[in-house]
């Protein structure tokens, strides 16, 4: 079945490094991707998405591109800050009988020290 | 816009307790709603899909007597945990699509603790 595979985390960055999460998927179809953020106590957030191959999504200096010939979809800042400490999840969406639900990877957290 | 409101933010209960949570889509129709489960330190695993009108489509190993999922119209859908034990303790996250094929947006979650 389809799935989605995060880098294990915790990552820990000083403010202002560059941030790669890894994501890759598996997946029959063509399915568009997601990174949703989650900050402490909250619910998830999209952050960014893409429907098609070579698709880049972007959003708030995150940015992702979809890449259908490996299958992956990274996530990369060129510069954190603090306030990006959060669980950041990267999905697909399913097609299934009644909508499309979204497959999750485990969560990367991401922690920025000033 | 696309604001999802998800009622009680936090329940602490006795064992033996039913408890039912609310998703509300505030600004728009959703024509399905999802309720995903949140382990500490895990990622969400999909309990169930709902379509307004219909009986939810449960995954498989969630019980559906257990979980009671009604989403009697376009804006509200209701998860009934009946019977809550410790083991259902978790953070139980609703969320809503207008189509299939537009994204999710995601309630701010319900902790359930069960004593």
């Amino acid at each position: 079945g389809n799935s989605v595979t995060q880098m294990e985390g915790p990552v820990t960055l000083s403010e202002e490094a560059f941030l790669t999460i890894n994501c890759t998927y598996t997946a029959t179809g063509y399915p568009s991707l997601f990174w949703y953020v989650q900050y402490p106590g909250e619910g998830l957030q999209l952050l960014l998405k893409a429907t098609k191959a070579d698709d880049k999504g972007s959003n708030k200096g995150f940015e992702a591109t979809y890449r259908k010939e490996t299958t992956s979809f990274h996530l990369e800042k060129g510069s954190v800050q603090v306030s990006d400490s959060a669980v950041y999840f990267c999905a697909l969406s399913d097609l299934n009988q009644a909508g499309t639900a979204l497959i999750f990877g485990k969560g990367t957290t991401l922690s920025v020290s000033s | 816009g696309a604001v999802v409101s998800q009622h009680p933010s936090r329940v602490i209960c006795k064992s033996g307790t039913s408890v039912k949570i609310e998703c509300r889509s505030l600004d728009f129709q959703a024509t399905t709603m999802f309720w995903y489960r949140q382990f500490p330190k895990q990622s969400l695993m999909l309990m169930a899909t709902s379509n307004e009108g219909s009986k939810a489509t449960y995954e498989q190993g969630v019980e559906k007597d257990k979980f009671l999922i009604n989403h009697a119209s376009l804006t509200l859908s209701t998860l009934t945990v009946t019977s809550a034990h410790p083991e259902d303790s978790s953070f139980y996250i609703c969320s809503a699509q207008v189509y299939s094929n537009q994204p999710q947006h995601f309630g701010d979650g319900t902790r359930l603790s069960i004593l």
